[in-house]
């Protein structure tokens, strides 16, 4: 059974609509990962955050924006989606520094 | 620059004999390795995983080897099923760089019955 949920499964949006990810988990993880895939390709880190209040940006550049308000809660927000914003999204937590991720089944992101 | 490779995109196998996915690495200070499975349409799946100071590690028909010289990483499945047809991803990670996994592009493993 999934610990770590995401919301919605697929999500079709038109440009210049405001949308925000949900992912949620009942792991009490500090360290949460949001990664954007496009078939074929490999994960890439957009956004992590190591605890309550703190956000990074990820290895490759993206207009989204997080928030880690609770531990459990790490919401990813699109201000003005664009069909370049298309692509799978997955939210990860780890236990620790080099522990394995454990992810959510992922948001396939669609903007027309 | 891509740190982690998987230079195979595909791989046809039959059904009882080994799956062989391969993947190597730039970085060495990478010291946690990983290997992950995905369907379409859903999030990776851990498989197995191996710490730097091993050179070998089994988890049923899934075997993961390390070679630390050549920068180079092995799964082998055996014997493959046709369930284990998915989206392979090998990941690394480096403790003393922040310990967030970074990803292959995927072999996909398709196992005939």
């Amino acid at each position: 059974e999934a610990d770590i949920y995401q919301t919605p499964r697929y999500l079709v949006i038109g440009t210049g609509k405001k949308i925000t990810l949900e992912c949620s988990q009942t792991m009490g993880h500090d360290k949460m990962y949001w990664y954007q895939q496009d078939p074929g390709m490999e994960l890439h880190l957009i956004h992590y955050s190591y605890g309550v209040n703190s956000t990074e940006k990820g290895d490759l550049s993206s207009e989204s924006t997080v928030s880690r308000i609770r531990t459990e809660h790490f919401p990813l927000t699109l201000e003005s989606a664009r069909p370049s914003h298309t692509s799978q999204y997955l939210c990860a937590s780890s236990e620790g520094l080099n522990y394995g991720y454990t992810f959510g089944s992922g948001t396939r992101l669609t903007v027309v | 620059d891509q740190q982690v490779k998987q230079n195979s995109p595909s791989l046809s196998v039959q059904e009882g004999r080994i799956s062989i996915l391969n993947c190597d690495y730039t970085n060495s200070m990478f010291d946690y390795f990983l290997w992950y499975k995905k369907y379409p349409a859903e999030g990776p799946t851990f498989l197995i995983s191996i710490s730097s100071i091993k050179d070998k590690n089994e988890d049923g028909r899934f075997t993961v080897f390390l070679n630390k010289s050549a920068k180079h990483l092995s799964l082998h499945i055996v014997p493959s099923q046709p369930g284990d047809s998915a989206v392979y991803f090998c990941a690394a990670s480096s403790y003393n760089q922040g310990g967030k996994l970074i990803f292959g592009q995927g072999t996909e493993l398709s196992v005939k019955p």
